[in-house]
């Protein structure tokens, strides 16, 4: 079956510290990966995706992330953490041609 | 350009009762999709459509309808709700290989 992990309910930083999302997966073939953000009471908004190229892909908001094919992950950084960072982070492949798998999400605090 | 909308934004009904959820994309994706999203399990897809006239299911269906009624519009229905589609649901759409877009989600509960 195919399936994201994101290993962590919730990750801790402090402001200005630089943070990390993970994020691993299971899918046959070479997926699309991408990341979503979504603040309280709010649709989840595009981040960035990888689908081919330089494995570090840079999205919105200063965030980037890293594909690593041999480890089969795809984590979320940022090198200055902000308190309106903080949000729920939600990690998602889309095999090709099929429908999109999210992870189940990671809770991100940013402490002032 | 709204985007993706959904009607209603907040829904109360009981067990039995029926209601639809309405979703409208004015960017001209094909691909439009429902998911719902309870807490701890991400984001579930209910059905979708990978284009105007085509329908299919999703990894959690039952319960539910969907009509795609024409190349902007999709709507979910739930015939007889019941407590367990207490959820937030979202609607989103796409091409083929770019990011999804979401709309703001429709929170219901159903007693």
């Amino acid at each position: 079956a195919q399936s994201v992990a994101q290993p962590e309910d919730q990750v801790n930083v402090a402001e200005g510290n630089p943070l990390t999302v993970k994020c691993t997966y299971s899918v046959s073939g070479n997926p699309y990966l991408f990341w979503y953000v979504q603040y309280p009471n709010r649709g989840l908004q595009f981040l960035l995706k990888y689908i081919t190229g330089d494995n570090l892909v840079k999205g919105s908001y200063g965030f980037e992330a890293e594909f690593n094919k041999s480890q089969t992950s795809f984590h979320l950084k940022k090198p200055s953490a902000l308190v309106s960072d903080s949000a729920l982070y939600f990690c998602a492949v889309r095999p090709y041609g099929q429908n999109f798998v999210f992870g189940p999400g990671t809770r991100l605090s940013v402490l002032p | 350009n709204a985007g993706v909308t959904q009607t209603p934004k907040f829904q109360v009904l009981k067990t039995g009762q029926s209601m639809t959820l309405q979703c409208a994309q004015d960017m001209n994706h094909n691909s439009m999709y429902w998911y719902r999203q309870d807490p701890g399990m991400g984001l579930r897809l209910i059905y979708y459509s990978a284009s105007e006239g085509t329908t299919d299911k999703g990894e959690v269906p039952n319960g539910y309808n969907v009509s795609r009624l024409n190349k902007r519009e999709f709507s979910l229905r739930l015939e007889s709700a019941a407590p367990s589609q207490t959820s937030v649901y979202f609607c989103a759409s796409t091409y083929t290989k770019d990011e999804q877009f979401f709309g703001p989600g429709t929170r219901l509960t159903v007693l």
